[in-house]
């Protein structure tokens, strides 16, 4: 599959923003995830954005795309301790019509007091 | 949004039995679903992805009759681990999706512990 890569972690504190940045290789990517996954849990879609878009907002969360140097970030404006969990970026290229999701590590985000 | 259910959430079982894992698609119609594995502070890896109807696609490495999948309806597939070993222990996800009318998102099950000894 193609590579998506994230830093492993971020320590943030409370009421902080915090930012999350991811690089994909995918030239063809189409759309662009940002995946929430609790401890045990399954993983949660918390936006997307379209690679002809540069920034999509959606209450706390704000992302930025720059399809140049292939990278994505989050922003999560006044981070809150529920926001402690696994950040996936992820890519999907449809031009390859399977639909598969290609799935970054994953950013342990740590929310402290 | 959309709601994945899997069943069940957790399960131990001995070495040499099969065991089955169920995926839904509550309220929706899910034209494809995939069958994602996860280790301990891992990524996920795709298994296969499953069209209803049709015989599922396996990813490179992954033994088919092994890791049996029926995606029998529009809102159901199964993975069948069989003759279960203490090394397929592991989380196992899936997501669901209708791709028809040119959406995009999957829907992601709140996945199941398998815990072979």
């Amino acid at each position: 599959g193609e590579d998506v890569e994230q830093s492993l972690f971020l320590s943030v504190r409370e009421g902080d923003s915090s930012v999350i940045n991811c690089t994909y290789t995918d030239s063809s990517s189409t759309y662009l995830y940002w995946y929430k996954q609790e401890p045990g849990a399954g993983l949660q879609l918390l936006t997307y954005i379209f690679s002809n878009m540069d920034m999509k907002q959606d209450q706390r969360l704000t992302v930025l795309l720059n399809k140049k140097d292939k990278h994505l970030s989050l922003r999560i404006a006044d981070t809150q301790t529920g926001d402690s969990a696994i950040y996936f970026c992820a890519e999907i290229s449809l031009r390859s019509n399977d639909y598969k999701l290609s799935f970054g590590a994953g950013t342990t985000v740590t929310v402290r007091a | 949004g959309a709601v994945v259910s899997q069943h069940p959430s957790r399960v131990i079982c001995k070495s040499g039995t099969s065991v089955k894992i169920e995926c839904r698609s509550l309220d929706f119609q899910a034209t494809t679903m995939f069958w994602y594995r996860q280790f301990p502070k891992k990524s996920l890896m795709l298994m296969a992805t499953s069209n209803e109807g049709s015989k599922a696609t396996y990813e490179q490495g992954v033994e088919k009759d092994k890791f049996l999948i029926n995606h029998a309806s529009l809102t159901l597939s199964t993975l069948t681990v069989t003759s279960a070993h203490p090394e397929d222990s592991s989380f196992y996800i899936c997501s669901a999706a209708d791709f028809s009318g040119g959406a995009h998102e999957q829907f992601f099950g709140p996945g199941t512990r398998l815990t072979v000894l």
